[in-house]
């Protein structure tokens, strides 16, 4: 059963739009991870959290908001999409030395 | 910060050819490594964890070299086969805090 799963897995969002990309774990994991892939540049770190109720910016934050409500659910919130945007998002979960990754979403912005 | 250079971005090899992949890293304190495969349209995969004491790890059909002194990881696919066609990243951590990704390879094996 899958331990870091995401929703939705394919968004249309038009430019300037509100789009918020959604990740539950069961793992357990105090850690908490949103990455971006784009070719040529492999995966990049755009939010994380070391627990509920905290965020924090990763490498490529600008554009991007993160929401930790709960050990569980960790959220990405682009308020205002541009077209830079499009890409595809992983979610990740881990602790200390391990991280395991959902199935992504693909999203694009118009 | 970290930094972390993966070589080549693309490799094609015959079925039973080796594939040899390298990461370099600046950060001497980075103590995990990690190898990761991606199939075409699907999530990552965790190959092999390695950590900073062990220089030689050998999986299933692969081997991982760590060399620190030269800030080195290599990930090497022997007598490779179609079905380790995809993506392959390198990642480095220094514990807790997110992973340092190489900007991958991509695999092809022909028959």
């Amino acid at each position: 059963e899958a331990a870091v799963t995401q929703s939705p897995r394919n968004k249309v969002a038009v430019t300037g739009g509100k789009v918020t990309l959604s990740c539950n774990q069961t793992n357990n994991h105090n850690n908490m991870y949103w990455y971006r892939q784009d070719t040529g540049h492999g995966l990049r770190l755009i939010h994380y959290s070391y627990g509920a109720g905290s965020t924090e910016k990763g490498d490529i934050p600008d554009g991007y908001k993160a929401s930790r409500p709960s050990q569980e659910n960790f959220s990405l919130i682009l308020e205002l999409a541009t077209p830079s945007q499009t890409s595809v998002y992983f979610c990740a979960s881990g602790d200390a030395d391990e991280q395991y990754f959902g199935p992504g979403t693909r999203l694009t912005v118009l | 910060g970290e930094q972390v250079e993966q070589r080549p971005p693309h490799l094609s090899v015959r079925e039973g050819d080796s594939a040899f992949i390298t990461c370099t890293y600046t950060d001497p304190n980075s103590y995990y490594f990690f190898w990761y495969k991606q199939e075409p349209g699907a999530s990552l995969q965790l190959l092999m964890k390695v950590f900073s004491s062990t220089e030689i790890n050998e999986g299933q059909g692969f081997t991982v070299l760590l060399n620190k002194k030269d800030k080195r990881l290599s990930l090497n696919l022997t007598a490779a086969h179609p079905g380790d066609s995809a993506a392959y990243f390198c990642a480095v951590g220094q514990g807790g805090r997110a992973l340092i990704f190489g900007t991958g390879t991509t695999v092809s094996v022909s028959p």
